[in-house]
């Protein structure tokens, strides 16, 4: 099945760190979401974004829907160690009403 | 409200068995969804039940089925284990209308290991 291209695929990061992670589609979506995993559980919302360009704040994190439909951008400010885990993109269409995952990143911070 | 409950958490099942996974959506939503997450092919979505009928399904064998009741509740069954069907089931619920998919929650998986 199709999976969205989400880079870097791993990160290891100092607590204080920022990080930044993108994710591509060859592929037109009209909402991107980021979603967090932590291990033994389901993919918990972080942001949804709704329109292209746009640029939504979730406490430490900021996403934005890239203007060509096709990307979306993640950052986290200042990582604590309760940021550990994967962090997924998904695109939704709605005319599908399914959700395509990206490959997922995995981050992981050091003390 | 209550979350997304799915049941049982853990499974083990030999190769050539069926197996009927559970999932309680949130009171009011009438969209469940089901992904499979494996480590080779991330999350892959399975099908979508909307008011008692499926809505849209992804690209899996005829083995993999599932139903949704009148309270919203689903199910779903894989017949004919194989080893490859090894993995975390997730199902999501939302209200199911309108465009916005914000309201999709998860649960927290039914780890399905085939030997």
């Amino acid at each position: 099945g199709q999976q969205l291209n989400q880079s870097p695929q791993s990160m290891f990061i100092q607590e204080g760190e920022d990080v930044s992670m993108n994710c591509t589609s060859s592929s037109i979506f009209n909402t991107w979401l980021w979603y967090k995993q932590d291990p033994g559980e389901g993919p918990v919302l972080l942001i949804a974004l709704y329109k292209a360009g746009e640029l939504t704040s979730n406490g430490r994190l900021t996403a934005q829907f890239g203007t060509t439909r096709k990307d979306s951008f993640l950052n986290i400010s200042a990582s604590i160690p309760s940021d550990v885990g994967i962090y997924f993109c998904a695109g939704y269409t709605g005319t599908a009403s399914k959700l395509t995952f990206g490959t997922g990143t995995r981050l992981q911070v050091t003390l | 409200k209550a979350g997304v409950t799915q049941t049982p958490r853990y499974l083990i099942k030999t190769r050539g068995q069926q197996v009927t996974l559970s999932c309680s959506p949130i009171s009011g939503h009438r969209s469940v969804s089901w992904y499979q997450q494996t480590p080779g092919q991330g999350l892959q979505f399975l099908f979508e039940y909307f008011s008692e009928t499926q809505r849209n399904k992804g690209n899996f064998p005829g083995r993999f089925s599932g139903r949704q009741f009148s309270n919203s509740r689903s199910e779903m069954n894989v017949s004919t284990l194989e080893l490859g069907d090894s993995a975390l089931y997730l199902c999501a619920s939302s209200s199911g209308t309108g465009s916005r998919v914000s309201g999709y929650t998860f649960g927290s998986g039914t780890r399905l290991t085939v030997v």
